[in-house]
């Protein structure tokens, strides 16, 4: 079974610019998660959906970040304009409605805003 | 928000001992679930614990929920190489099915 697909792997950008984050989950899981890890620290949830419905977007800073699901499978994480403390990696996760419990995590994308 | 403290933050072991790492919460949570996360890697799901009390072991792993469901404990028997990287806690309160993380336990392992 392929896990939790993420791209790009790595990015460096300046602080003002735009970046946007691609995930895949596990075929047939309806809950999508997207998380920010900033270093030395464990991942904290910015949103969630429910096929392409928003369940949890209250940690997500919605000035500047924004995601979309809109086919109920992959997902899109944008920040847009970027600043420095946004540097950390962003990890998505899916599970399935009946156990989303148990989250299965991608290798996540490193951001490095400069 | 909720906090989950973990202890310790860092330890270094010798290779073949015993590693003992818990997580503490002033809420109660409804599951633990312990996670380990390799360099550059996403965070992999070792064990999830779902009633007060519960004891559940995954090869070397024992992991247990406490009574309080304020608490939870991973043990590591007979360390190996591979078992370098950060253990996180992580939990769920209420009806919440946002996981909750902990501040993370880096093992470093001796040979």
């Amino acid at each position: 079974e392929a896990g939790v697909a993420q791209s790009p792997r790595y990015k460096i950008i300046e602080k003002r610019q735009s970046v946007a984050f691609w995930c895949n989950p596990i075929s047939g899981h309806a809950t999508l998660y997207w998380y920010q890890q900033i270093l030395g620290q464990g991942p904290k949830l910015l949103i969630q959906f429910q096929n392409n419905g928003v369940v949890d977007d209250s940690q997500l800073p919605k000035d500047r970040f924004s995601a979309e699901r809109l086919k109920g499978v992959d997902s899109t994480l944008k920040i847009q304009p970027a600043k420095l403390e946004d540097s950390a990696v962003y990890l998505c996760a899916s599970s399935t409605w009946t156990e989303k419990e148990t989250q299965y995590f991608g290798p996540g994308t490193r951001l490095l805003v400069l | 928000g909720q906090q989950l403290n973990q202890s310790p933050q860092s330890m270094f072991i010798q290779e073949g001992e015993d590693v003992s790492m818990n997580c503490t919460s002033s809420s109660i949570f409804n599951t633990w679930l312990w996670y380990k996360q390799d360099p550059g890697e996403g965070p992999v799901l070792l064990i999830a614990l779902y009633k007060a009390g519960e004891l559940t072991s995954n090869g070397r792993l024992t992991a247990q929920f406490g009574i309080t469901r304020k608490d939870s404990f991973l043990n590591i028997s007979a360390s190996i190489p591979s078992d370098v990287g950060i253990y996180f806690c992580a939990g769920h309160f209420g009806t919440a099915s946002k996981l909750t993380f902990g501040t993370g336990t880096r093992l470093q392992v001796m040979l």
